[in-house]
């Protein structure tokens, strides 16, 4: 079946702008993560989506960052005013239940490459 | 922040030999994995490993968990070109709330010459 997707694959953008990453997590899925890569922070954490508990936030770096997911399914990650620092690969992640206590196989999309100018 | 920290960051072999990388951690935690990564992309999942086993094998992987030394190795028998890729380490921590985010190690590149 499909995998977790992710758009755009690449994003160039000028400094101050806003933009949007989608992510489609696998159907019937229902725990969605968002986290970015970059050269100087490695992998890192930024939000969890399950099912309709209130997300964990605990992971965004400002409140320029902010997360929705419509319908359980669908995630859009936006960052507001953006910054030299916010480039990165962000990547998108979904499980079937994301059961607290963990212990499931998170499946990857391919990521967003984010440049910012 | 991270939680973990790997060695070596980078490590190459050649075809055939066996290719050893190491992942400490800080907190407890319920369930380490190992993921691999090429170019920089999407993450694949390896093994899972829980807290209360010490060693999992999957093919030509094999993992152990050591949970008193905070540590973890993944062992790629008979490597192979096709094993070039960067490996990363992910822990869940032992807290009602953390659910299943996961921290990750800083990653060991390995490259795999034919």
């Amino acid at each position: 079946g499909a995998g977790v997707s992710q758009s755009p694959s690449n994003k160039v953008t000028e400094k101050g702008k806003d933009v949007e990453l989608r992510c489609d997590p696998i159907s019937g899925h229902t725990a969605l993560y968002w986290y970015r890569q970059s050269l100087g922070q490695g992998l890192e954490f930024l939000i969890y989506f399950q099912g309709n508990s209130a997300p964990d936030k605990s992971g965004l770096p400002s409140d320029r960052f902010s997360a929705e997911r419509t319908g359980g399914s669908v995630s859009t990650l936006t960052i507001q005013r953006t910054q030299q620092e916010d480039s990165a690969v962000y990547l998108c992640a979904s499980s079937r239940f994301g059961l607290a206590g963990g212990g499931e196989t998170q499946y990857f999309g391919p990521g967003t490459r984010l440049l910012v100018l | 922040s991270q939680q973990g920290e790997e060695d070596p960051q980078a490590l190459s072999i050649q075809e055939g030999e066996n290719a050893t990388m190491n992942c400490s951690y800080k907190t407890s935690i319920n369930n380490l994995q190992w993921y691999r990564q090429n170019s920089g992309r999407g993450l694949v999942h390896l093994i899972l490993i829980r807290s209360n086993e010490r060693e999992k094998h999957s093919g030509r992987l094999r993992v152990t968990l050591d949970t008193s030394k905070k540590s973890s190795s993944l062992l790629i028998t008979a490597s192979r070109a096709a094993d070039t890729a960067s490996y990363f380490c992910a822990t869940d921590e032992l807290r009602k709330a953390a659910g299943n985010k996961l921290t990750f190690g800083g990653g060991t590149r390995v490259l795999v010459k034919p």
